[in-house]
C-alpha cells in the first residue's frame, strides 16, 4: 500500500512557465512533508519543507502548498528553467517520532528551452 | 562542507559473493539512514540509526542484510551472500535530531551478476 502517491510520471513545461507537481498521501499521522530533486546518477537534494502546522511554504522560485483535509501537497516551480529538469520526489515523516521518511514514485520534470 | 560521502560508488560482483557499502555521514548529524531504490519498489528505508544505535531496521529485506554503525563518523551496509535481485542503488542520508530533514550521499550502484 503507498502511503504516498505521485500519480503523473512525467511533466513537459516551457521554460518561463509554471510546473506544478503533485502529491497525495493517506497516512494520517504524517506531519512533516519534503520534496527532493534528484539528477541522473546523484543522490537526492533536498529542495523544501513544510509543517503540518502550515499550508504553504516559499523558498525563491518554490513554493510548496498543503492541504491536509484532502492529504494533498504540491510543488510550483516558477518560473521554470532547463536546469530543473529533473526527478522531483515527495516525501513524508511521521508524528511520533520515527523519522524514516517515506518516498513517492517521483515525477520526472522536463523543462523545454 | 562536505556533504554524505559513500563509497564504491559502483560495485559489480557475483553472485553469493560478500558486498560491504561503506557510509560517511555528514559531522554533527546524529542520525543515519540507509534506502534504497529500484525501479519495482522505488525509494525505501532499509534501516536508520540515531546516536550509532539501530532504531528501526524493519525495512531490511532478510538475514543476508546487516549493517552496523560503530562510531559517529562511519557507517557500513553488508549484503551476504548477494543475489541478482539486490542489484539497485544503495543511498545513505544523515539528518540531525533538530529536523526531520535528511541529507543523501551519491549512492552506490549494486550490480549482482
Amino acid at each position: 500500500d503507498q502511503q504516498v502517491k505521485q500519480n503523473s510520471p512525467s511533466l513537459s513545461v516551457q521554460e518561463g512557465r509554471i510546473s506544478i507537481l503533485n502529491c497525495d498521501y493517506t497516512n494520517s499521522m504524517f506531519d512533516y512533508f519534503l520534496w527532493y530533486k534528484k539528477y541522473p546518477a546523484e543522490g537526492p537534494t533536498f529542495l523544501i519543507s513544510i509543517s503540518s502546522i502550515k499550508d504553504k511554504n516559499e523558498d525563491g522560485r518554490f513554493t510548496v502548498f498543503l492541504n491536509k483535509s484532502a492529504k494533498h501537497l504540491s510543488l510550483h516551480i516558477v518560473p521554470s528553467q532547463p536546469g530543473d529538469s529533473a526527478v522531483y520526489f515527495c516525501a513524508a515523516s511521521e508524528a511520533t517520532g520515527r523519522r524514516a521518511l517515506t518516498f513517492g514514485s517521483g515525477t520526472r520534470l522536463q523543462v523545454q528551452p | 562542507d562536505a556533504g554524505v560521502i559513500q563509497s564504491p560508488r559502483h560495485e559489480v560482483t557475483e553472485m553469493g559473493q560478500e558486498v560491504t557499502l561503506r557510509c560517511k555521514p555528514i559531522s554533527g548529524h546524529n542520525s543515519l539512514f540507509w534506502y534504497r531504490q529500484t525501479m519495482m519498489r522505488g525509494l525505501e528505508l532499509l534501516i536508520y540509526f540515531n546516536n550509532n544505535v539501530p532504531i528501526d531496521d524493519s525495512g531490511m529485506p532478510e538475514d543476508r542484510f546487516s549493517a552496523k554503525m560503530p562510531n559517529a563518523s562511519f557507517s557500513t551496509l553488508k549484503i551476504q551472500p548477494s543475489e541478482p535481485r539486490d542489484s539497485a542503488v544503495y543511498f545513505c542520508a544523515s539528518s540531525p535530531d533538530t529536523t526531520d530533514t535528511q541529507y543523501f550521499g551519491p549512492g552506490t550502484r549494486l550490480t549482482v551478476l
